[in-house]
Order: structure tokens, then C-alpha cells, then sequence
């Protein structure tokens, strides 16, 4: 197994553009997380997935942030427009459900100039 | 809500050296799971021990091991024989199953712990 794929592990952008980040979850994990980690607010819960439903969007910080889970292999949380504060890792997990963890991807490396 | 405390920003100790970082957490659940996680200079998150809060026995996982104390609501972690491989930040977080699994991990800041050769 591949684990949680992220893509890209870096992405450099300026201001005002959109930027998307990409997961591919673990096959037969059907409960998918986006986590933002930065320096000054540790690891904040973005948004989480069960069964490509989206279960709790309460921790997207503004408008400018939205996900999507079109089927149970990938997920996508876009950023529109992008701005310097949202500079931070991005992590997505995923979980076969019960209380086993999460399996965490790479993370991708945002920086917004 | 949850709350997660990690107390000790930062900590170093001697190769060979026990170390144990310290958990708090404040929950009005009687159910729950507690994690310590790993993240190395890679920033990968990797699972290091989980505890339910229902077992009395500790967690044991080679040489991790918790202390769980559900009236105190504290979770600490002990690293027995430290390697250099063990220098990483660490995450405690905790998890509330009502949500069938799907909740998210509420996470503590973290701390650093550096093992000196």
C-alpha cells in the first residue's frame, strides 16, 4: 500500500491566485480529514469526509477555502483566492473508520508570496 | 469542545536516557481515544501509540509506553532506551467516537524533543 498520496509537496504562489491541492486516500479508508499546521495555531481539523459526504466544514477558516471528494479514491481543497496567511502545511488523513488513527499523507508545503 | 495541553515545548535528553513527555486533555466524554503521534524532520505524522479510554492497562508499544490516568485526565508517554531516531516533535490528540470514527483528532501544540549523542 501506498499510503495517503498528497500532491504537490511544495507549491510556491503569489497572491490572489488559486492554488489546489490533491489526496488520494488509502483504498477501503472511507473517512478522509484536511488538516492546515502552522506555527502559531498547531494543527487545526479543516474539514472531514465520510463516504465522500462532507461531515463537518466548521473548521474552514473563510469562504476562499472549499473541498471536494468527487469519488473515494481523491480529494481536493482549493484556495481562492490565496493570500500570504494561508502559508502553512496542508495534511490530509484517512481512517477505515472506527478508532483505529489516521493515516497521515506527506503534507504539501504552502507558501504564498 | 476538547481541549488538548502539551505542557513542555521543548526537551532534550542523552542517548539511552527514559524521557517522558506529558498530556493533558479536558473532555465531559466518558468514551474516548487518546494517540501520541510522531512527526519527524520529514514532517510525516506517524501513529506512535493509542489508548482507549475504557482499558485500564496502559498502551505498550516497544519502547513506548503511556501512563494513563483518566481522573487526572493525563496521558503521558514514555520513551524507554531513547534513540537518536527518536528526535521528533510530538503530537498527543484525542479523538471522541460518538461520531462513529469520523471525528476528527484534536491535537495538543506539541513538543520537541531532542536526543543528544
Amino acid at each position: 500500500d501506498a499510503g495517503v498520496i498528497q500532491s504537490p509537496r511544495h507549491e510556491v504562489t503569489e497572491m490572489g491566485q488559486e492554488v489546489t491541492l490533491r489526496c488520494k486516500p488509502i483504498s477501503g479508508h472511507n473517512s478522509l480529514f484536511w488538516y492546515r499546521q502552522t506555527m502559531m495555531r498547531g494543527l487545526e481539523l479543516l474539514i472531514y469526509f465520510n463516504n465522500n459526504v462532507p461531515i463537518d466544514d466548521s473548521g474552514m477558516p473563510e469562504d476562499r477555502f472549499s473541498a471536494k471528494m468527487p469519488n473515494a479514491s481523491f480529494s481536493t481543497l482549493k484556495i481562492q483566492p490565496s493570500e500570504p496567511r494561508d502559508s502553512a502545511v496542508y495534511f490530509c488523513a484517512s481512517s477505515p473508520g472506527g478508532n483505529y488513527g489516521y493515516t497521515f499523507g506527506s503534507g504539501t508545503r504552502l507558501t504564498v508570496v | 469542545a476538547q481541549t488538548v495541553t502539551q505542557s513542555q515545548p521543548e526537551m532534550s535528553v542523552q542517548e539511552a536516557e527514559t524521557v517522558t513527555l506529558s498530556c493533558t486533555y479536558d473532555t465531559s466524554e466518558n468514551n474516548y481515544y487518546l494517540f501520541w503521534y510522531k512527526q519527524p524532520p520529514s514532517r510525516q505524522m506517524i501513529l506512535v501509540i493509542r489508548q482507549e479510554a475504557y482499558k485500564q492497562q496502559n498502551a505498550t508499544e516497544n519502547r513506548f509506553s503511556v501512563n494513563f490516568q483518566k481522573a487526572a485526565k493525563s496521558f503521558s508517554l514514555k520513551i524507554s532506551d531513547s534513540q537518536l531516531g527518536d528526535t521528533a516533535m510530538y503530537f498527543c490528540a484525542f479523538m471522541n467516537p460518538s461520531g462513529g470514527g469520523a471525528d476528527g483528532l484534536t491535537f495538543g501544540k506539541g513538543t520537541h524533543l531532542i536526543i543528544q549523542p
